[in-house]
């Protein structure tokens, strides 16, 4: 079984400065994708950043890049120049290829950007 | 084009009635899935739908919970004898199915409160 998890369960950070949230996962499958997802208080869950674990660079979007540790099944998300609108629940979520429904979330870490 | 869609917004209860929660998914969409978002918590798959193909029911926590997929778009949750347990934010999320991945786009959820 695939789990995931976020030790963070709440972080702040100031407004233009950078934050990093930790995940975690196990899993014995070699392939397979990792994502963080935003959710603001909307509840509408918008997908962040992706990674494709048979890629070793990792991926950024604009002020989000993450640090993808497959040998140490680590999946970090920084990110930079934070802004108020930033604030949200950040989910790390895993999902094993072509196995389109079985996404598996962390709890989540909520993210606060102070002005 | 408009997004997912969820109704209602917002559901109050009481304990031991039946409940009713509404998807549509965006046109086009052949994939469409239920998760269950409880107070703290990530997401929680319930069900799968792809096409005409038998949906993937792995996720229900009980026989008290269905879903339907009518011509395969709107979906409706089924909760039969509510419990106080089955408070939490439902959530759809709809995607293609071409390759390997492909992104999910979730609904606004809704907010099922049962008394």
């Amino acid at each position: 079984a695939q789990t995931v998890t976020q030790s963070q369960p709440e972080m702040s950070v100031q407004e233009a400065e950078t934050v990093t949230l930790s995940c975690t996962y196990d899993t014995s499958e070699s392939n397979y994708y990792l994502f963080w997802y935003k959710q603001p208080p909307s509840r509408q869950m918008i997908l962040v950043i992706r990674q494709e674990a048979y890629k070793q660079q990792n991926a950024t979007e604009n002020r989000f890049s993450v640090n993808f540790q497959k040998a140490a099944k680590s999946f970090s998300l920084k990110i930079s120049d934070s802004q108020l609108g930033d604030t949200a629940m950040y989910f790390c979520a895993f999902m094993k290829s072509y196995n389109f429904n079985k996404f598996y979330f962390g709890s989540g870490t909520k993210l606060n950007v102070k002005p | 084009g408009a997004g997912v869609s969820q109704s209602p917004s917002n559901k109050v209860t009481e304990k031991g009635k039946d409940v009713e929660l509404r998807c549509d998914p965006i046109s086009g969409h052949t994939a469409l899935y239920w998760y269950r978002q409880s107070l703290g918590q990530g997401l929680e798959f319930l069900i799968y739908f792809q096409g005409n193909s038998a949906p993937d029911k792995s996720g229900l926590p009980s026989d008290r919970f269905s879903a339907e997929r009518t011509g395969g778009s709107v979906s409706t949750l089924t909760i039969q004898r509510t419990q106080q347990e089955d408070s939490a934010v439902y959530l759809c999320a709809s995607s293609t199915r071409q390759g390997d991945y492909n992104e999910q786009f979730f609904g606004p959820g809704t907010r099922l409160t049962v008394l």
